[in-house]
C-alpha cells in the first residue's frame, strides 16, 4: 500500500543547532515533494518544493533535499530558534493532480 | 492582499442538517482543494478542482459535494452532516494547471462539529 511517513514523535533541539526532519515513502513515484509550516489551529504555509530531478534545495536556513532512489527527502533547518517550532508536514503529488501530505512531526526548539 | 478565506470559521450543527462552508481566492488560480485534517490521520485531499466545471475526487470524498461555478470559489457541501465529519477543514488554492508543482495556499481553516 501507498504510505507516507514522518516521526510522529516530536524533535527536540536546542536553539542554534540543525534540526532534520525526515520523510519517507512507499510505492509513489511523485514529480515533486513539498514542505510545509503549521501552527497550531492554523493553515499549512509553504515552505519548499523539489522536483525529482533536483537532489538539493536551500532557501535561507532551509534545506530539501530528494532521494529518489531511497524514496526519501530530508529537511533541514540550520541555526534554529525557538520561532521555527511548529508542525512540518511533507506532500507529494500521487496520480497527477492529488496532493498527499505526511502526518508530520513536531518541532520544539528550546532557548 | 492574496488570500484564500474559508466561512465559517467555526460550526456546530446537528447530524442531518445540510451545510455550505465557502471558499474564495483573490489570487487567480486554477487549482482549489478540500482537505480535513484529523489527530492521527493528517491531512486527507477531499476534492479537488483543476478549473471551473472540473472537479475530481480525493482520497476521502464519501458525504461531500464541491462545485466550482466561478474561478474564485469552491463551497464544500455536506448533504447530510455525520458525527464523524467532525474535523478541521482547509480550503487551498493553487497557480498552475495540469500536474500541480506550484506550492498551496491555505485558508485559515474551518472548525466543525457534528452532535
Amino acid at each position: 500500500s501507498q504510505k507516507i511517513e514522518q516521526n510522529s514523535e516530536a524533535l527536540n533541539i536546542q536553539e542554534g543547532k540543525t534540526a532534520t526532519l525526515t520523510c519517507n515513502y512507499t510505492n509513489y513515484s511523485p514529480a515533486y515533494l513539498q514542505w510545509y509550516r503549521q501552527d497550531p489551529g492554523r493553515g499549512p504555509v509553504f515552505l519548499l518544493l523539489i522536483r525529482e530531478n533536483e537532489k538539493e534545495k536551500r532557501k535561507e536556513r532551509l534545506k530539501v533535499t530528494f532521494d529518489t532512489t531511497l524514496k526519501q527527502s530530508l529537511f533541514h533547518i540550520t541555526a534554529s530558534q525557538p520561532a521555527d517550532s511548529a508542525t512540518y508536514l511533507c506532500a507529494l503529488n500521487n496520480a497527477g493532480n492529488m496532493l498527499t501530505f505526511g502526518g508530520g512531526t513536531r518541532l520544539m526548539v528550546k532557548p | 492582499e492574496a488570500q484564500v478565506t474559508q466561512n465559517p470559521r467555526y460550526l456546530i450543527t446537528v447530524t442531518g442538517k445540510k451545510l455550505t462552508v465557502t471558499c474564495s481566492q483573490n489570487m487567480n488560480h486554477e487549482y482549489m482543494s478540500w482537505y480535513r485534517q484529523d489527530p492521527g490521520l493528517g491531512l486527507r485531499q477531499i476534492y479537488y478542482s483543476m478549473n471551473v466545471e472540473v472537479t475530481d475526487k480525493g482520497d476521502v470524498p464519501e458525504g461531500y459535494k464541491v462545485s466550482r461555478k466561478e474561478k474564485r470559489n469552491f463551497p464544500l457541501i455536506l448533504e447530510s452532516p455525520s458525527p464523524n465529519q467532525t474535523s478541521l477543514y482547509f480550503c487551498a488554492s493553487s497557480p498552475g494547471t495540469g500536474i500541480i508543482q506550484y506550492e498551496q495556499y491555505f485558508g485559515p481553516g474551518t472548525r466543525l462539529t457534528v452532535t
